[in-house]
């Protein structure tokens, strides 16, 4: 069953500007990870945060964790054509990491 | 260096055929693990395999799917006699081997039964 859920399901945004998704998820958690997913195809990892951390930068990527209210929020600065994609977050309370259904992101030029 | 990688890339069959799914993790890691992605949806996990334990199998979804991984490296996923619903693209990942690891992902098998 999925833990993690995203939000929005859908973003569009003009390049250049900011683009905010949102996870909430459901249990105790070791860690959290966001990745991203190019035409519904392989997976690429983009940054793991501890549950012991609150914030982690990764190049124009960040990521905030609030244990208390179980969710985390990615949010990309500087957006370019290339960060169209689905981005999922995934949660791992053991080692199987539980993914919620994404955010689609679309960049338009 | 060589990621995941998963072959074939795209499998059509029809239904009650059997089909065969390959993997190969990266190098040195020893936890692997299957996933599936129906369309618009997030992973579904399948199968874990960590070094010569035994595999953790509770998210295969029927007795018709199998997997194995020999010298603990390179695993195939077997669906027999597929169903429609069988349809997805199936995931494999590799990890160093912890479970708060991160897990890298080869492109996927796109599977579609008809």
């Amino acid at each position: 069953s999925q833990q993690g859920e995203e939000d929005p399901q859908a973003l569009s945004i003009q390049e250049g500007e900011n683009a905010t998704m949102n996870c909430s998820y459901k249990t105790s958690i070791n860690n959290l990870q966001w990745y991203r997913q190019n035409s519904g195809r392989g997976l690429v990892h983009l940054i793991l945060i501890r549950s012991n951390e609150r914030e982690k930068h990764s190049g124009r990527l960040r990521v905030t964790l609030d244990t208390s209210k179980k969710s985390s929020s990615l949010l990309i600065t500087a957006s370019r054509a290339a960060d169209t994609a689905s981005y999922f977050c995934a949660t791992n309370p053991d080692y199987k990491l539980s993914f919620g259904a994404g955010t689609t992101v679309t960049v338009r030029a | 260096g060589a990621g995941v990688s998963q072959s074939p890339s795209n499998k059509v069959t029809e239904k009650g055929k059997d089909v065969e799914l390959r993997c190969d993790p990266i190098s040195g890691h020893t936890a692997l693990y299957w996933y599936r992605q129906s369309l618009g949806q997030g992973l579904e996990f399948l199968i874990y395999f960590q070094g010569n334990s035994a595999p953790d199998k509770s998210g295969l979804p029927s007795d018709r799917f199998s997997a194995e991984r020999t010298g603990g490296s390179v695993s195939t996923l077997t669906i027999q006699r597929t169903q429609q619903e069988d349809s997805a693209v199936y995931l494999c990942a590799s990890s160093p081997g912890s479970n708060t690891d991160t897990q890298y992902f080869g492109p996927g098998t796109r599977l579609t039964v008809l």
